[in-house]
């Protein structure tokens, strides 16, 4: 139980493109959906939280107008990368907590999506 | 500000051995998470401490938690070369459903 994917795994764009990441909770309903942000051989960032129905809240020092994060089911919720450029090439994770059971801040995460920006 | 800081940074360590990776954070936490990530892939997780003086093993893999010291330590006994990995800890910050990541610590270890 307790599975979450992301699509794509990889994906390469060129600079100036959008690119959009999905994220699903398969076998739960998610209440609040998260996303971070991890550079080479460092921590994750987070840089947002999104609930079902309602705008994200992003953390400090991320452009919500660049990372645009859209929460459309209790399964699904969505990061598009605008006009993307060299520097937003990152490794993307999202996580989800689930509306019942486990604990209020348990996190269950995805298996990331490789952004390469050219 | 919550911050959580692990320590060491890094650690090469030979097969057979024993090791500790301690993970400290600054503020009032009840509950601690530690998680793996292999090269290249997401976070795994390893163990849910949720209350001073929780224990957990899996394996090799032995985590504690002292809420008072606001210390975690993640205990590797007779390390194998399967164990190379970044291990991160992770608290919740309070009264919210954020998790504040440490700064991890990559585990190699060698015949």
């Amino acid at each position: 139980g307790a599975v979450v994917s992301q699509h794509p795994s990889r994906v390469i764009c060129k600079s100036g493109t959008s690119v959009k990441i999905e994220c699903r909770s398969l076998d739960f309903q998610a209440t609040t959906m998260f996303w971070y942000r991890q550079f080479p051989k460092k921590s994750l960032m987070l840089m947002a939280t999104s609930n079902e129905g309602s705008k994200a809240t992003y953390e400090q020092g991320v452009e919500k107008d660049k990372f645009l994060i859209n929460h459309a089911s209790l399964t699904l919720s969505t990061l598009t990368v605008t006009s993307a450029h060299p520097e937003d090439s990152s490794f993307y994770i999202c996580s989800a907590s689930a509306i019942a059971g486990g604990l209020p801040d348990e996190q269950f995460f995805g298996p990331g999506t490789r952004l390469t920006v050219l | 500000e919550l911050k959580v800081e692990q320590n060491p940074l890094f650690l090469s360590m030979q097969e057979g051995k024993n090791y500790t990776i301690y993970c400290n954070y600054s503020t009032t936490s009840d509950r601690l998470y530690w998680y793996r990530q292999d090269p290249g892939k997401s976070l795994e997780s390893l163990f849910v401490l949720l209350s001073n003086g929780a224990v957990k093993q899996e394996g090799r893999l032995m985590a504690s938690l002292d809420t008072k010291a606001r210390l975690s330590t993640l205990h590797i006994t007779a390390a194998v070369h399967d164990l190379s990995a970044t291990y991160f800890c992770a608290v919740p910050l309070y009264n919210t459903d954020k998790l504040i990541f440490g700064t991890g610590t990559r585990l190699q270890v060698f015949p």
